[in-house]
């Protein structure tokens, strides 16, 4: 059991707008910032948001994510059947992981 | 394009040793920082080791820490990582990562395809 919690999963339909918490503490996330990973069924994982917020060339801006003090939180607006994966948040330049999010899209 | 070809995963017995390779190509390897992740079947991520750009600083999980060794070399465009006294819950798939930096944090932005370690009897 990680020590960032995660929710073990989350759904919505499509078009819809779903967010993944991811919460640490102030040891962890309070003081480190925090990177986000996709990871679709029997891939590999994938860079989404790095540094709480950036996101990389290449992934759409309807992935967007925000931290308030020890957590963090993954938006993903305008839902769609290929955004249904596992996510991970990251901490402490990813040595830490979270539990992971099993995103369903219904 | 970046590339991350992992390699030597297989089944290993309990105490035995296993050494796994990753093959980069499409970047400068020796101007990234790299490492290991592992994800048991059906679990998360798990951060296993790092290693910077010029192989001289290594950096391991606690689960790992006197049983495996990260190593690089630069003239062969290839990072390794030499896994002894293997148990059980070593058992992963096994990915090769390319680190970033941004300002004073670092990413991993790039992943191979994985290779699979089993310790079994």
């Amino acid at each position: 059991q990680s020590v960032l919690t995660q929710p073990p999963s989350a759904s919505g339909t499509p078009g819809q707008r779903v967010t993944i918490s991811c919460s640490g503490s102030n040891s962890n996330i309070g003081t480190s910032t925090v990177n986000w990973y996709q990871q679709l069924p029997g891939a590999a994982p994938k860079l989404l948001i790095y540094s709480n917020n950036q996101r990389p060339s290449g992934v759409p801006d309807r992935f967007s994510a925000s931290k308030s003090g020890s957590s963090v939180s993954l938006a993903i607006s305008g839902l769609q059947s290929e955004d249904e994966a596992d996510y991970y948040c990251a901490t402490w330049d990813d040595t830490l992981f979270g539990g992971g999010t099993k995103l369903t899209v219904l | 394009e970046v590339q991350l070809l992992e390699s030597g995963g297989a089944l290993v017995q309990p105490g035995g040793s296993l050494r796994l390779s990753c093959a980069a190509s499409g970047f400068t390897f020796s101007s990234y920082a790299l490492g290991w992740v592992r994800q048991a079947p059906g679990k998360g991520l798990e951060w296993v080791s790092a290693i910077n750009d010029r192989g001289g600083d290594t950096y391991y999980a606690d689960s790992v820490k006197g049983r495996f060794t990260i190593s690089r070399d630069n003239s062969k465009n290839t990072l390794s990582l030499q896994m002894n006294s293997l148990r059980a819950d070593d058992t992963a798939v096994y990915y090769c990562t390319r680190r970033s930096q941004y300002y004073n944090s670092w990413y991993t932005d790039s992943w191979g395809q994985g290779t699979l370690v089993t310790v079994s009897s």
